[in-house]
């Protein structure tokens, strides 16, 4: 079946620096990826929508000068958390919607990225 | 936006029996909703997709309803195995049938041996 995968699953940054995740459709063409956030004990919320070849729509409240989405090509999209602060630490989670079909049921997950900001 | 309620925090039920998981929503009718799995420290997992004209969807020992009228759907594990213990999140589209989805809080089901 179709597979998305993240890199790193878990990363480590110190404070102030900058962080890179990668979500990657490894068999299908991904027009469209979307990135969540999940904070221990909650639900996923979806940070923004990004489609490939232009600007990632960014939800209500999400800084888009602060994490920086890129969707170049139809299997990758990064994710790249600029000046991290210790409240970034979460759970990043991208989904992938490959083309056509009926649009709810072509979603597919990656594995997710935990990411630490010391 | 939706609003979603998933019933319980947790749920315990004993290895066999039935596990029934809730999911409320409110505001507009949605074209579809879905469930997930979701184990500790992974994505989630897609299970099923139900649209908003069926009434009823099986697959293998899972079985979904949805009912538009009281703007609910429920979640079956028949049969349940101390392997289907995860978190199970309801998902809605933010509109419509947007590929946006927003996600219910989960239910984390313990079933024991």
């Amino acid at each position: 079946g179709a597979v998305v995968s993240q890199h790193p699953s878990r990363v480590i940054c110190k404070s102030g620096t900058s962080v890179k995740i990668e979500c990657r459709s490894l068999d299908f063409q991904a027009t469209t990826m979307f990135w969540y956030r999940q904070f221990p004990k909650q639900s996923l919320m979806l940070m923004a929508t990004s489609n490939e070849g232009s600007k990632a729509t960014y939800e209500q409240g999400v800084e888009k000068d602060k994490f920086l989405i890129n969707h170049a090509s139809l299997t990758l999209s990064t994710l790249t958390v600029t000046s991290a602060h210790p409240e970034d630490s979460s759970f990043y989670i991208c989904s992938a919607s490959a083309r056509g079909g009926y649009s709810g049921n072509t979603i597919y997950f990656g594995e997710g990225s935990w990411l630490t900001v010391v | 936006s939706q609003k979603i309620e998933q019933n319980s925090e947790a749920l315990n039920i004993q290895e066999g029996k039935t596990a029934t998981l809730t999911c409320n929503y409110t505001n507009y009718s949605p074209a579809y909703l879905q469930w997930y799995r979701q184990d500790p420290g992974r994505g989630p997992v897609f299970l099923l997709l139900i649209r908003e004209n069926e009434k009823e969807k099986r697959k293998e020992r899972l079985k979904v309803t949805f009912d538009t009228t009281l703007k609910q759907s429920l979640f079956h594990i028949t049969a349940s195995q101390p392997a289907d213990s995860a978190t199970y999140l309801c998902a809605l589209p933010y509109s419509g049938s947007a590929r946006q989805l927003t996600f219910g809080s989960g239910t984390q089901l313990t079933v024991l041996p």
